[in-house]
């Protein structure tokens, strides 16, 4: 299957600044997804976006999808250091169950 | 919430060696479940889809006979990496829905090392 791409690669802020990270894909989706995985560790489930949605909340994120363009984008406002970690979206093919990661963004918040 | 487990943690073996990694779910029932590879600093591959009670389905370039995969029961998949060889050494890391619309949870990855 097909990887999406993320931007930036790498990412590094203060404590406190916002960090967003993009996401790109290629086919259509069913629903769109962001994990975080802290070093040598799983991934955690953070957001799901469905298609049919344009934006999306949960505490300090935001996702926002463009099905126009296969993109999203996830948001973190008042950045944390515990939250410094790589960030990973996947999405799911319509039709599909398959998760299809992008290459993931490391963001490092600086205290 | 949905909790997975996946042990061991870390393996280091010689190679020649088969090694077994075992994926629970905890608390749900999982019809599905999924493993990964993860190589440094590079995003998750998908190697094959686990559904109980019948054969891992296996994606494009993976040896099922190399990485053999039983769901024997709602709760439980196990891989097998059979005779490991160094270039088997990675980052394995299982997950597991509820159903193919819910989302899926992660295991803590296995680390394996082939000396």
């Amino acid at each position: 299957s097909q990887q999406g791409e993320e931007d930036p690669q790498a990412l590094s802020i203060q404590e406190g600044e916002n960090a967003t990270m993009n996401c790109s894909y290629k086919t259509s989706i069913n629903n769109l997804q962001w994990y975080r995985q802290n070093s040598g560790r799983g991934l955690v489930h953070l957001i799901l976006i469905r298609s049919n949605e344009r934006e999306k909340h949960s505490g300090r994120l935001r996702v926002t999808l463009d099905t126009s363009k296969k993109s999203s984008s996830l948001l973190i406002t008042a950045s944390r250091a515990a939250d410094t970690a790589s960030y990973f979206c996947a999405s799911i093919g319509a039709g599909s169950y398959q998760l299809t990661f992008g290459k993931g963004t490391k963001l490092s918040v600086i205290p | 919430g949905a909790v997975v487990s996946q042990h061991p943690s870390r393996v280091i073996c010689k190679s020649g060696t088969s090694v077994k990694i075992e994926c629970r779910s905890l608390d749900f029932q999982a019809t599905t479940m999924f493993w990964y590879r993860q190589f440094p600093k590079q995003s998750l591959m998908l190697m094959a889809t686990s559904n109980e009670g019948s054969k891992a389905t296996y994606e494009q370039g993976v040896e099922k006979d190399k990485f053999l995969i039983n769901h024997a029961s709602l709760t439980l998949s196990t891989l097998t990496v059979t005779s490991a060889h160094p270039e088997d050494s990675s980052f394995y890391i299982c997950s597991a829905s509820e159903s193919v619309t819910q989302p899926q949870h992660f295991g803590d990855g296995t680390r394996l090392s082939i000396l």
